[in-house]
């Protein structure tokens, strides 16, 4: 089981701050990843798929990038409604597995 | 625009079997993935499985021996049992769709809004 790794567990930011996510696999995931953003009592959201593919409607502030182990999430610019717990997943091999999450919070 | 709503009891009795469908609106169940995900309280995301329109069903490991998911396109709803459940098994699960597809890898585009399962007697 491919197992990832999510850095750091919590950031502190203050809205117009860049946010910048880590998510690490303990082994090649290739580019099939993806990033979802969880608020507190919804469901959670797609983001990013195959690494660096933004989904319908998000915002150009959200972008991700890597490939391999080593993937990042960046929000240029933190609004308000960004503050929430990031989740990477990987899709290249069975069990596909969650990441344990980031959460940002305000500063 | 597609939605999904997972429907079930709340509460289910230790070693009894836990059941949840999720009905699909706004579109057809037809020609995609379809999945089960859950999250404890106060945990992460766990994947369960998910299950092509046509039948064919992938179960997470650590669950498959208690978990089938099964389809029923004539009411365009797909549905989970996990047998056996356990204390462990409490949590808010989320069904959710395979809707965008990239490099031959599909991701979950659209999830229900969770309903959250308590085992205990």
């Amino acid at each position: 089981e491919i197992v990832l790794t999510q850095s750091p567990a919590t950031l502190s930011l203050s809205p117009g701050e860049r946010a910048t996510l880590s998510c690490r696999a303990s082994q090649s995931v290739s580019s099939y990843l993806a990033w979802y953003q969880q608020k507190p009592g919804q469901a959670p959201r797609l983001l990013i798929y195959g690494a660096s593919n933004r989904a319908t409607g998000i915002p150009a502030r959200f972008s991700g990038s890597g490939s391999g182990t080593d993937f990042t999430l960046t929000i240029s610019s933190l609004e308000p409604e960004d503050f929430a717990v990031y989740y990477c997943q990987q899709r290249s091999s069975w069990p596909e597995t969650f990441g344990q999450g980031t959460k940002v919070e305000i500063k | 625009q597609v939605q999904l709503q997972e429907s079930g009891p709340g509460l289910v009795k230790p070693s009894e079997t836990l059941s949840l469908t999720c009905s699909v609106s706004g579109g057809s169940i037809s020609g995609y993935y379809w999945s089960w995900i859950r999250q404890p309280p106060g945990k992460g995301l766990e994947w369960i499985g998910y299950i092509y329109y046509s039948g064919s069903t992938t179960y997470n490991p650590s669950l498959q021996s208690r978990v089938t998911i099964s389809v029923d396109t004539s009411r365009n709803q797909f549905s989970l049992k996990v047998s056996s459940v356990t204390a462990a098994d409490t949590a808010v699960y989320y069904c959710a769709r395979f809707g965008v597809l990239s490099s031959g890898k599909h991701y979950m585009d659209v999830w229900g809004k969770g309903t959250t399962v308590t085992v205990s007697s």
